[in-house]
């Protein structure tokens, strides 16, 4: 089963405009994480923020996290066409193994030129 | 590149038979850990190994077996292999303990017919 939610399941914007994507999970988490996954190919990690954090910044990236609706959101701002790619949420919920991750279904990000 | 690599990209098998994925870590990570991707179940976390040792387990099913060698390098063992095997299998690493951020292999894409 799936622990993370993700709304929308898939988006189509131009080149320059921003994305944002929500997640939504089920239990208490120590983290959460976004990955990009282009089509058929590996995972790339984005960016991690901890339960104790509300918003964290990489780049064109915003994250922001709120622990009470169990909730978090992912902002490209200023979105190329090398954004196009699917974009999972993970929550690590554990202390005593990390990296065991459960994902969300992904949001499919389509940026047209 | 992560860093992390995995053998063989792509595998074509029949039902009932048996394979074996490979899996190099990163350098200097202890820890593996292997994900299957599929259409109807999406990413769902297998097994982990740190240093050689079981430490975590998920969805993996009984058919299903992992070893993580002296070298750290991992094995993912599947036998009598069902249609529904189908999918990516990926093999990601982890650095220290508790950044939480997972390096993905490219992933092993496994069709049984």
């Amino acid at each position: 089963s799936q622990q993370g939610e993700e709304d929308p399941q898939a988006l189509s914007i131009q080149e320059g405009e921003n994305a944002t994507m929500n997640c939504s999970y089920k239990t208490s988490i120590n983290n959460l994480q976004w990955y990009r996954q282009n089509s058929g190919r590996g995972l790339v990690h984005l960016i991690l923020i901890r339960s104790n954090e509300r918003e964290k910044h990489s780049g064109r990236l915003r994250v922001t996290l709120d622990t009470s609706k169990k909730s978090s959101s992912l902002l490209i701002t200023a979105s190329r066409a090398a954004d196009t790619a699917s974009y999972f949420c993970a929550t690590d919920a554990t202390t005593d193994s990390w990296g065991k991750l459960q994902f969300g279904a992904g949001t499919q990000v389509v940026v047209t030129p | 590149d992560s860093g992390v690599t995995q053998t063989p990209k792509h595998l074509i098998t029949a039902t009932g038979q048996r394979v074996t994925l490979r899996c190099s870590p990163r350098s200097g990570d202890l820890s593996v850990y292997w994900y299957q991707q599929s259409l109807d179940q999406g990413l769902q976390f297998l097994i982990q190994y740190y240093n050689g040792e079981e430490r975590a387990k998920g969805n993996i099913l009984e058919r299903f077996s992992a070893q993580q060698f002296p070298d750290l390098h991992s094995e993912l063992n599947l036998s009598s292999l069902e249609l529904g095997d189908s999918a990516l299998y990926f093999c990601a690493s982890c650095g220290a303990p508790d950044t939480g951020e997972l390096f993905f292999g490219e992933g092993s894409r496994l069709t049984v017919l």
